[in-house]
């Protein structure tokens, strides 16, 4: 079964610091990959998504992502943070001819101080 | 332009009772996806459904989950005879069609506490 992990659980930034953070997945056949942002209060939404093509893509809020195909990696950046980002930032993968189920890693819960 | 939206938003059980838990997709939308998230862990998968029929159960507990969407009205899924490992966020999700199944909205999710 496939599976997804993310390494950090909860970080802790300054304005303006540069961001990344890890997704790996388990999965040997294509995949599509998949950001959610979750801020305090409010539900899950999709922040960037990959299904083929260039495997650098870019999502709302200044956020990309980077497929590593070698790597089963899709990891989150963005070059300087805001207070506004906090939020819980969860990688989801969809893998497996005809079906349509998200697997979710842990999320990371990111805290980005004034 | 309104988004899921599932309720109750919070819901208090004790042991042994019954949940309904109920989800209107986005208009237009006609499948329907169940997610769980049990505390400090991510969202799992636990049924796909199209109005009147259930596509992917893989993720549903074989005993006391049960999950519908009927020609009209909401999504259901409904949990008999809870006990406290129920307790997690229900979430929802809608796509459009099954070729756009990827695209999912989420709503705000349902807090079940089973005391």
């Amino acid at each position: 079964a496939q599976s997804v992990s993310q390494h950090n659980h909860h970080v802790i930034l300054s304005e303006a610091a540069s961001l990344e953070l890890g997704c790996n997945y388990s999965y040997g056949g294509t995949v599509n990959l998949f950001w959610y942002v979750q801020y305090p209060g409010q539900h899950l939404q999709l922040l960037l998504k990959y299904f083929s093509g260039d495997p650098l893509v870019k999502g709302i809020k200044g956020f990309e992502a980077e497929f590593i195909k070698s790597k089963f990696s899709f990891n989150l950046r963005k070059p300087s943070v805001q207070w506004s980002d906090t939020a819980e930032y969860f990688c989801a993968v969809n893998a497996g001819a005809g079906r349509r189920a998200l697997t979710f890693g842990s999320g990371t819960r990111l805290q980005v101080q004034p | 332009n309104a988004g899921v939206m599932q309720n109750p938003r919070h819901l208090v059980r004790r042991r042994g009772q019954e949940a309904r838990l109920r989800c209107s997709p986005m208009k237009g939308h006609s499948h329907v996806y169940w997610y769980r998230q049990l505390p400090e862990e991510g969202l799992k998968f636990m049924v796909y459904l199209q109005k009147e029929n259930i596509i992917d159960e893989s993720g549903m507990p074989k005993e006391r989950f049960s999950a519908e969407f009927p020609k009209e009205g909401p999504s259901i899924l409904r949990i008999q005879q809870v006990v406290r490992g129920d307790s997690a966020a229900y979430f929802c999700a809608s796509s459009p069609s099954r070729d756009r199944g990827y695209e999912q909205y989420f709503g705000p999710g349902t807090r079940l506490t089973v005391t």
